[in-house]
This record gives C-alpha cells, structure tokens and sequence, in this order.
C-alpha cells in the first residue's frame, strides 16, 4: 500500500528562522512521482515541485530547497531565513507512474506559523 | 499559466436543494479532474476522478447518486451536491491535469455551508 507521513503536525518559527517539513513516504513501485503543495489560509493549493523516483538530484528555489533520499524514502522541504508569508499548510503527496490518473496520496500536511 | 478556476467560492444553501459547483482549466486542455473535499485541519480527501467524456471514477464510501460529477468537455467539469444536508458542509478543491502532465493544479475551493 502506498502512504505518505508528515510527522510534524505543526511547526512555530520566529522569521529568519531556517525550517524543515519531513516527509517520509511508502510504495512497492519503482517509478513514481513526489510533490510539494502549499496551502495559505486562502485554501488554495499551490504547486511548489515534483521530483521523480529515477532523479535524486536535490533542488533549490531561492529561499526553498528539497533534499531526495530514496535509501531512507524521505523528500523534505526546508525554507531558509523564513518570511511571516510563509505561513501555510505544507502538504507531500506521492503519485504513481502505474496510476493512469495521476491519484496524488496526501500526507496530513504540516501547519508552518512564522512569527514576526 | 496552469489556472484552475472553481465558482461559486463560497456557497449557502438550505437543506434539501441541490447545489452546482463548476471547475475549469482556463489555459489547458484537463484529461483528468479530481475532486477533493477537505475538513478543517484535515488533509485532502479524493472524492472521484473524471476523465472527459467518460463515467467518473468515485473513491470508496462516496455515495454517487449524492455527489454528481460530470466532466462534459476538455476545460469543464462540475460538482452537484443532491439533497445537501448539513454534514455535506464542507470545502470542496477541484483540481486539473494536462495530457501528459504529472503535476494537478487546483481551483480555489468552494465553501459549502448547508443550513
């Protein structure tokens, strides 16, 4: 069975404050896709990256990078010197190349309070 | 680009009547929508799949005759919550993808509020 956690419910930084967001995920299948959502208090998700099974390589936008380890089946997402606009629900989801529909499995999300 | 529209934002009906939400993609061609339905401080919960022109694919415990989806062209599919009660309450997220694609985009969300 496919399953992805976020064990962190919720986090509470103070800006500039660098953070990680965990995300550890599970699947038999050998290709599949990982993503990163960002959810503001509008509610609107908003697509942040997606990162392949067959591609390790790790990713930085400007304050946001993701770090992909498949030994230990984990893709998290840190934000450096993090900014009040920051504060969202964070959700990981994995989808699988074998799903002809794309189904995304959602990780509870994590909620990221930055304080001024 | 990758604009996923959703009306109406915010929806209050009484019990008993029926409600319509609308999802479109409004610079792609969307082979696939999902809908999602949300509890507060819950994650996302996948209600059913539509592919254009097809039947949609309902997840699970989702009741078909209470939650009506219909996927009538490449840029339009729609929601209709029959009979709403006040459980049915809740935040309704549409999402689109592309051929080919692997990423969803998401429409805002609609507020249901069922009195």
């Amino acid at each position: 069975a496919q399953k992805v956690t976020q064990a962190q419910t919720e986090i509470s930084v103070v800006e500039k404050e660098d953070v990680t967001l965990d995300c550890v995920y599970e699947t038999r299948d050998t290709t599949y896709y990982l993503f990163w959502y960002k959810q503001p208090p509008s509610g609107e998700l908003v697509f942040l990256i997606r990162r392949n099974s067959f591609d390790e390589q790790n990713e930085i936008s400007g304050r946001y990078s993701w770090n992909f380890q498949k030994s230990t089946s984990s893709f998290n997402f840190t934000i450096t010197a993090s900014q009040v606009v920051d504060s969202a629900v964070y959700f990981c989801a994995l989808s699988l190349r074998s799903s002809n529909t794309g189904k995304l499995i959602f990780g509870q999300g994590t909620t990221l309070q930055v304080k001024p | 680009g990758a604009v996923v529209s959703q009306h109406p934002s915010r929806v209050i009906c009484k019990s008993g009547t029926s409600v319509k939400i609308e999802c479109r993609s409004l610079d792609f061609q969307a082979t696939t929508m999902f809908w999602y339905r949300q509890f507060p401080k819950q994650s996302l919960m996948l209600m059913a799949t539509s592919n254009e022109g097809s039947k949609a694919t309902y997840e699970q415990g989702v009741e078909k005759d209470k939650f009506l989806i219909n996927h009538a062209s490449l840029t339009l599919s729609t929601l209709t919550v029959t009979s709403a009660h006040p459980e049915d309450s809740s935040f309704y997220i549409c999402s689109a993808r592309g051929y080919g694609a692997y990423e969803q985009y998401f429409g805002p969300g609609t507020r249901l509020t069922v009195t």
